[in-house]
């Protein structure tokens, strides 16, 4: 069974930075891209950051581009997102997918985690 | 990157059918054929129902269906049931490597 598990959400002040990890489990993971989507209160979804199967491909939104930056560990079977210079417009409910194949250039995601909830306040 | 045109709601009674379109531009849902579509429930993470403009993933029903014209893509639920009540968001290749999703359209089941 595929699983998709977020960590490392919480309250943290403006301008201050938090990272992300997505456990992974019930597939081989360095088959496929994953990436990160989030949800702010109440809004629509919004597509953050994709990274390819051997980490040859990432891309960003606009608006996290230059303060998030995606990696992923294989051997360890996790995603991660580094968030920096956090504004109070990254609160959201960040999701980690898994996409269908491996390149990042599709958005096709068939699998989703729980989602972890980051909230920017001072 | 400006988010892709849904219509904020539509509405249709159970056995109908309804169509969701979600216009872009030539940079996005007209230049790939890389649209997808998804499904949320109140407080549940999203469905993946169409890939790829037109392919349905297993296990969804047949009776949704996607196609796409120009700059303007479309999600068909036919035979609509009460648990298709749901927000569906629309997403689009958009090039080098970036995604991006429409505004979500809230379904109605009446």
């Amino acid at each position: 069974e595929v699983q998709l598990v977020e960590s490392g959400g919480g309250l943290v002040q403006p301008g201050r930075s938090l990272r992300l990890s997505c456990a992974a489990s019930g597939f081989t993971f360095d088959d496929y891209a994953m990436h990160w989507v989030r949800q702010a209160p109440g809004k629509g979804l919004e597509w953050v950051s994709g990274i390819s199967w051997n980490s040859g491909s990432i891309g960003y939104a606009d608006s996290v581009k230059g303060r998030f930056t995606i990696s992923r560990d294989n051997a360890k079977n996790s995603l991660y997102l580094q968030m920096n210079s956090l504004r109070a417009e990254d609160t959201a409910l960040y999701y980690c997918a898994k996409g269908l194949g491996a390149a990042a250039a599709t958005g096709d995601f068939d699998y989703w985690g729980q989602g972890t909830l980051v909230t920017v306040s001072s | 990157q400006s988010a892709l045109t849904q219509p904020a709601s539509v509405s249709g009674s159970p056995g109908q059918s309804i169509t969701i379109s979600c216009t872009g531009t030539s940079s996005d849902v007209g230049s790939y054929n890389l649209v997808s579509w998804y499904q949320q429930h109140p407080g549940k993470a999203p469905k993946l129902m169409i890939y790829e403009v037109s392919k349905r993933p297993s296990g969804v029903s047949n009776r949704f269906s996607g196609s796409k014209s120009g700059n303007t893509a479309s999600l068909t639920i036919s035979g609509l049931q009460a648990e298709d009540e749901a927000d569906y968001y629309c997403c689009s290749y958009a090039g080098s490597s970036t995604l991006i999703f429409g505004g979500g359209t809230k379904l109605t089941v009446l």
